[in-house]
């Protein structure tokens, strides 16, 4: 069915350690993967998306790769820094919508 | 991107009533979608709507609790209906931004509706 399976539900990082969000979907013609990030409060902010012609999507910190055999994309995030903390959700397109993750609360500790 | 704005930002209403949102952008766009997402979770798609045409619901949703207008490319409301302490959640419009309609897409900061 439609599934966007994300992992972990918390991550909790020492300041300038890396930080891992994996994403599995379920739709081999999905084409298209963001990666949102929502401060609390705040409306979700796309930071990045990949597509599938690509394997590796890098902008500064933070970079996404594709694994279209395996049906799985992550999330990387280098260099944490408090600021960075926030519940991380990725998507997938299914039959015209994004179908979200259930999210990655993510905690950089000073 | 798009400059999108929500109105109202937030609001408490009494259990029966109704409560139109509105969802505003800076620049024409086909497709509009309305989400919520309840506190802690993650986003639900309410509908996609097409100006022009009527939305598209998503199962569990219904027209009559949740009616949509669309009556140009730069402006959409969705209402809630009858309202329930169940309907308190966080309400979210967002663009379609990309040559597919549905990619790239960019929310609206939210309306954060109580229901008592």
């Amino acid at each position: 069915g439609e599934n966007v399976e994300q992992h972990p539900s918390t991550l909790s990082v020492q300041e300038g350690d890396s930080a891992v969000i994996k994403c599995t979907y379920s739709d081999s013609a999905s084409n298209y993967f963001p990666w949102y990030k929502q401060e609390l409060g705040k409306r979700p902010q796309l930071i990045i998306d990949i597509r599938s012609n690509v394997g590796e999507k890098k902008d500064q910190r933070i970079a996404v790769t594709l694994n279209k055999t395996a049906k799985h994309f992550s999330l990387h995030i280098t260099e944490t820094q408090p600021e960075d903390s926030a519940v991380y959700f990725c998507a997938a397109p299914l039959t015209g919508k994004l179908i979200f993750g259930q999210g990655t609360t993510l905690q950089v500790k000073p | 991107s798009a400059v999108i704005s929500q109105k109202p930002s937030r609001d408490i209403c009494q259990r029966g009533t109704s409560l139109t949102i509105q969802c505003q952008v800076d620049s024409q766009v086909t497709m509009m979608f309305w989400y919520r997402q309840q506190p802690g979770q993650s986003l639900t798609l309410i509908a996609t709507a097409n100006q022009g045409s009527e939305a598209t619901y998503e199962s569990g949703f219904v027209i009559d609790k949740f009616p949509i207008s669309r009556p140009n490319l730069t402006f959409s409301t969705l209402t809630v209906s009858n309202m329930s302490p169940e309907d308190s959640s966080i309400y979210l419009c967002s663009v379609g931004t990309g040559a597919v309609y549905q990619e790239t897409q960019y929310f609206g900061p939210g309306t954060r509706l109580l229901v008592l």
